[in-house]
């Protein structure tokens, strides 16, 4: 099934610790992009990428890292994670196109502690 | 800076008509989407406009005034799988989405 997926689903994490999130879509999509969603906040852009081999800083990027080494993949890293990026991360990708939404993958819901 | 404002919450009953609204101000514009997200889920794509005018799909139909900085997601016929969260979002000048903070609909019998 074409799509995004994101692993892990869930993850508890101490605080100090190096996470990497990651995201692999299967329909050669040339965007993709991290967010993360609180309570109140709506969707926060973090880092996202246009191509392979490029990337950009979102809205919230301090404390996250990406990387984008083929069209497929997009993980996110946490290099010492904090109780501020408790939140549920979604990874989406969108193709070039004016009308052409954004498909996001499933999520994965991060407490750190 | 860029804002998007949509209401909190709205309770609508099944059955009905609900009006979302959304009012924008961004840097530029490309086009202005709708999603739904049902709680604990991922954000799916509704609708898509960038003309002014409404954009009807089944019981959903977007609405865009560009002058204004103003749309509305309308639902028909409300059932009760329609509670979720409805998203507005605004493609700005670098083609990037900024998204509002959503819209949780509450649908009773």
């Amino acid at each position: 099934i074409a799509g995004i997926t994101q692993a892990p689903t869930s993850q508890i994490l101490a605080a100090g610790r190096r996470m990497t999130l990651r995201c692999t879509q299967d329909m050669r999509h040339n965007a993709m992009y991290w967010y993360r969603q609180d309570l109140g906040l709506g969707l926060r852009l973090i880092h996202y990428s246009n191509t392979a081999g490029t990337t950009g800083k979102g809205e919230v990027p301090d404390g996250y890292s990406v990387s984008r080494a083929n069209t497929d993949d997009f993980p996110l890293t946490l290099a010492s994670a904090v109780p501020s990026q408790t939140s549920v991360y979604f990874c989406a990708s969108s193709d070039s196109g004016e009308s052409y939404g954004y498909t996001f993958g499933s999520g994965t819901r991060l407490t750190v502690v | 800076g860029q804002n998007i404002d949509q209401p909190t919450e709205m309770t609508a009953t099944e059955g009905a008509i609900v009006q979302i609204n959304c009012t924008y101000q961004t840097s530029g514009f490309n086009g202005l989407f709708w999603y739904q997200q049902h709680a604990g889920e991922a954000p799916t794509f509704l609708s898509y406009n960038v003309l002014d005018g409404l954009e009807e799909k089944g019981r959903f139909s977007s609405f865009l005034s560009r002058s204004k900085g103003y749309s509305y997601l309308l639902l028909k016929e409300l059932q009760m799988k329609d509670s979720a969260s409805y998203l507005c979002a605004v493609k700005d000048s670098n083609y990037q989405l900024i998204w509002g903070a959503g819209t949780k609909l509450i649908i009773k019998p």
